[in-house]
């Protein structure tokens, strides 16, 4: 199937900028997406289509994507937004995807 | 409001079938797809599957054809995951998702339902 490759973990301090990165083969031609999943919830879509933000999302949460990497950026990480972060997307032939997942910790 | 309201907790054994519900409510059902998407105890998020609630058309993941069947009942705005044959690694929260209009990609997230397999 196919790989997105997130690091495991991801940690700063409040008002600092966390940047979570994906990996694919597919990314050059494909949308990134990321969600959001708080411990016991479900997740929450917060980026989409590369750098879109969802209405109810802040703004600090931003999305880009070069080559065969997205980053999904944090401006000024806050306490409330430790959670587990994935990215998705789809393979070249429709086949959808997601990363291992990021914990952000924020303290 | 727009929500997916999943039905709840199962515990089973293995060899056993499951079947776990979705039922849609606020927006057209028949206008969108329902995925699949289930999460083993301390995993990541693992795509199961898509169902058109338009004209039930499926397409499953690879690793599970064979043991997954998900169907639609518009008459009820409801979708269902079956699950045949389970094994200890089954044992997962299992989240139902909207597919969105524009892209292919989850909008809207059931709560999802803990399905517990053990003898």
């Amino acid at each position: 199937s196919y790989e997105l490759t997130q690091p495991p973990s991801v940690s700063v301090s409040p008002g600092q900028t966390a940047r979570i990165t994906c990996s694919g083969d597919a990314l050059p031609k494909k949308y990134a997406y990321w969600y959001q999943q708080k411990s016991g919830q479900a997740p929450v879509l917060v980026i989409y289509e590369d750098s879109k933000r969802p209405s109810g999302i802040p703004e600090r949460f931003s999305g880009s994507s070069s080559g065969t990497m997205a980053t999904l950026t944090i401006s000024g990480a806050q306490v409330e937004d430790e959670a587990d972060y994935y990215c998705y997307s789809t393979d070249s032939s429709g086949n959808p995807s997601f990363g291992g997942g990021t914990k952000l910790t924020v303290l | 409001q727009v929500q997916l309201v999943q039905s709840g907790a199962e515990v089973k054994k293995p060899g056993a079938s499951v079947k776990v519900s979705c039922k849609a409510s606020g927006y057209t059902f028949t206008s969108y797809g329902i995925s699949w998407v289930r999460q083993a105890p301390g995993q990541g998020l693992e795509w199961m599957g898509w169902i058109s609630a338009y004209n039930g058309n499926t397409n499953y993941a690879q690793k599970l054809q064979g043991r997954v069947t998900m169907t639609t009942d518009t008459s009820t705005s409801t979708a269902y995951m079956e699950l045949r044959s389970l094994r200890s690694d089954d044992t997962a929260v299992f989240y139902c998702a909207r597919v969105a209009v524009t892209g292919w990609y989850f909008d809207l997230w059931g709560r999802g339902t803990l399905v517990t397999v053990s003898s």
